[in-house]
């Protein structure tokens, strides 16, 4: 199983980028990543997935370099609305588990 | 509407006790699993299904035991409850590459 490392927390305030890193140093060839937002009491939800290079979406981009063992998921212009945990999950269905790493608590500042 | 049920969403059990925990889709989805978060913690994975009749076990699967019987049904049953299982339990099915886990509302279970 590709497991995941994440900052435990980070602050912010409304307005700015905020980049958050995952590493995989083992990844495999098969493994997509994809990054969740929860809040609490609620269960996560999707925000982006990638495989290689930049994905962009409504929400989020997703940086991953050519080895594949990091990626950086970007929120721009982050609001109030934006606090919450956010997980890295590496991974691929098939019959491999999908486990989830410890996540990022984010705190947007007014 | 399109998406992961789970009842209860509530549930108080004494020591001992056994009950499931029920999870039903409605995506079609192939791949469901079960999760488990603490207080403050991430999630850890139970038990998972890469479809019907295929169950395999996660990271915490201790004192639970799942069935697929059907592609749409998942339940989680707890075999004899321990204080030591209460968290907030979560189902999700996973669909076509590129769109994530759908996740149901979560169950929080207490066990006294």
């Amino acid at each position: 199983l590709a497991k995941t490392t994440q900052p435990i927390s980070m602050d912010s305030y409304e307005g700015q980028e905020v980049n958050i890193t995952c590493s995989h140093n083992n990844i495999a060839t098969n493994d997509y990543i994809t990054w969740y937002q929860q809040f609490p009491s609620q269960g996560p939800r999707f925000i982006i997935q990638g495989y290689k290079t930049k994905v962009t979406n409504e929400v989020a981009s997703l940086f991953i370099p050519a080895d594949r063992k990091s990626s950086t998921l970007s929120l721009p212009r982050v609001s109030l609305s934006d606090t919450a945990v956010y997980y890295c999950l590496v991974g691929y269905t098939g019959r491999r588990a999908l486990t989830f790493g410890s996540g990022t608590r984010l705190q947007v500042q007014p | 509407n399109a998406g992961v049920t789970q009842t209860p969403k509530f549930q108080v059990l004494k020591t001992g006790q056994s009950m499931t925990l029920q999870c039903a889709q409605d995506m079609n989805h192939e791949y469901m699993s079960w999760y488990r978060q603490d207080p403050g913690m991430g999630l850890r994975l139970i038990h998972y299904s890469v479809g019907a009749g295929i169950t395999d076990q996660g990271e915490v699967p201790n004192g639970y035991n799942v069935s697929r019987s059907t592609t749409e049904d998942f339940p989680l049953r707890l075999l004899s409850a321990a204080p030591s299982q209460t968290s907030v339990y979560f189902c999700a099915s996973l669909g076509d590459r590129g769109y994530g886990y759908t996740f149901g509302s979560g169950t929080r279970l207490t066990v006294v």
